[in-house]
């Protein structure tokens, strides 16, 4: 079975800092890797995906995200965190060779920029 | 170009009664997955459809139930109602290949009281 674990409910930062929010898989085959942002009554918006190559992936809104499979680590990162970041955030899992297209999700990080 | 859009955006039912969602796909997509998101949680993946046929399903019991029509729309059906089935129900779109991106909906929000 797969799972995503994002260890830490909330993440405070000041504006200007930077952000990153931590997550883990746990997976057998080649998993592929997604990070999407949910704003308060609305839908997720998707952000950036790792499916292979460079293990740094760039993202909307300046976010990335770093493949390390040692690690079986996926965290997302911005150099300079905005008040507008202020969001739930959700890393999900693919592996297409054993489930097809089912996105398995982490638990969700609250982000909390503060001015 | 028009996202994905779901309908309604809210629902308020009783225990026993049926529901159904509604889900147009972005544009030029052909594959719809439906996710069920409880207050506080990640979404879980209900089902799949593409070409007009379920494909996958996660781990839902029948009375959630699901179909596509000709045009790549979607509806989710639930039947006989649980007080746990109150949450927000997301469509995603994505075209075919298992390499593409999901693409989320807004989400229809059940409250079942």
């Amino acid at each position: 079975a797969q799972s995503v674990a994002q260890p830490e409910d909330q993440v405070n930062v000041a504006e200007g800092n930077p952000l990153t929010v931590k997550c883990t898989y746990s997976v057998s085959g080649n998993p592929y890797l997604f990070w999407y942002v949910q704003y308060p009554n609305r839908g997720l918006q998707f952000l950036l995906k790792y499916i292979t190559g460079d293990n740094l992936v760039k993202g909307s809104y300046g976010f990335e995200a770093e493949f390390n499979k040692s690690q079986t680590s996926f965290h997302l990162k911005k150099p300079s965190a905005l008040v507008s970041d202020s969001a739930l955030y959700f890393c999900a899992v693919r592996v297409p060779k054993l489930t097809g297209n089912k996105l398995t999700f982490g638990g969700g990080t609250r982000v909390l920029v503060k001015p | 170009d028009a996202g994905v859009t779901q309908s309604p955006t809210h629902l308020i039912k009783t225990r026993g009664q049926q529901v159904t969602l509604r889900c147009s796909p972005k544009s030029g997509h052909d594959t719809v997955s439906w996710y069920q998101q409880a207050l506080g949680q990640g979404p879980q993946f209900i089902f799949q459809y593409y070409e007009e046929e379920e494909r996958q399903r996660g781990n839902f019991p029948d009375r959630f139930s699901g179909h596509q029509f000709p045009n790549y729309s979607s509806e989710l059906n639930v039947n006989a109602l649980l007080l746990g089935d109150s949450a927000l129900y997301l469509c995603a779109s994505s075209l075919g290949s298992s390499q593409e991106t999901q693409y989320f909906g807004p989400g229809t929000r059940l409250l079942v009281l």
